[in-house]
């Protein structure tokens, strides 16, 4: 059963754009939407999170917008840039504490 | 501040082996978790540990077990290794029981191959 999805194995845009990455999510008792960016041979590092009683939060460039009634979260990085290049993955965390992630998604920012 | 250190960072076992894999949390860290992130996955929560007491566990079998120490370092371990078993594991530290609205600190990961 897979509780939280991204759909799009891999996005590539032009440095300057916007990049939108989706998760799509079945559990509706997650309280929290993470999401988390990895380099290679780097553990996870935290980007943004949302509390499901919320539909947006932004911090600087990236902004997380939740759509509950869809059960569908997404990322948006304005102005993408070469160095957020990475694998980004979205995780849903209930009342346990524990993340339940997607299968991520490999952003490539092209300059 | 420390982050959250792994070790070791890569590791090749035989199948049938027991292996240990080490974490030290991130100063002022009490709850540490441990995740299974197989080639092309997200990662995949194993358990919990809050004050030395498991609190969570994800959908593994026995043979996975952890434990946390005193000083909040952590161990987990794998017994009867599988080739399955062949996944990036990391470690996770948070200053809270169980509430993480702001994210966990991940350490780089420990690589291991079951041949």
């Amino acid at each position: 059963d897979q509780q939280v999805k991204q759909n799009s194995p891999s996005l590539s845009v032009q440095e300057g754009r916007i990049s939108i990455l989706n998760c799509d999510y079945t559990n509706s008792m997650f309280d929290y939407f993470l999401w988390y960016k990895k380099y290679p041979a780097e553990g996870p590092t935290f980007l943004i999170s949302i509390s499901s009683i919320k539909d947006k939060n932004e911090d600087g460039r990236f902004t997380v917008f939740l759509n509950k009634s869809a059960k569908h979260l997404s990322l948006h990085i304005v102005p993408s840039q070469p160095g957020d290049s990475a694998v980004y993955f979205c995780a849903g965390s209930g009342n346990t504490g524990k993340l339940i992630f997607g299968q991520g998604t490999t952003l490539q920012v092209k300059p | 501040e420390t982050g959250v250190t792994q070790s070791p960072t890569h590791l090749i076992k035989t199948r049938g082996q027991q292996v240990t894999l080490r974490c030290s949390s991130q100063s002022g860290h009490n709850t540490v978790s441990w995740y299974q992130q197989a080639l092309g996955q997200g990662p995949q929560f194993i358990f919990q540990y809050y004050r030395e007491e498991e609190n969570g566990r994800g959908n593994f079998p026995p043979r996975f077990s952890g434990l946390q120490f005193p000083n909040y370092s952590s161990e987990l371990n794998v017994n009867a290794l599988e080739l399955d078993d062949s996944a990036l594991y990391l470690c996770a530290s948070s200053p809270t029981g169980t509430r993480v609205n702001y994210g966990y600190t991940f350490g780089s990961g420990t690589r291991l191959t079951v041949v």
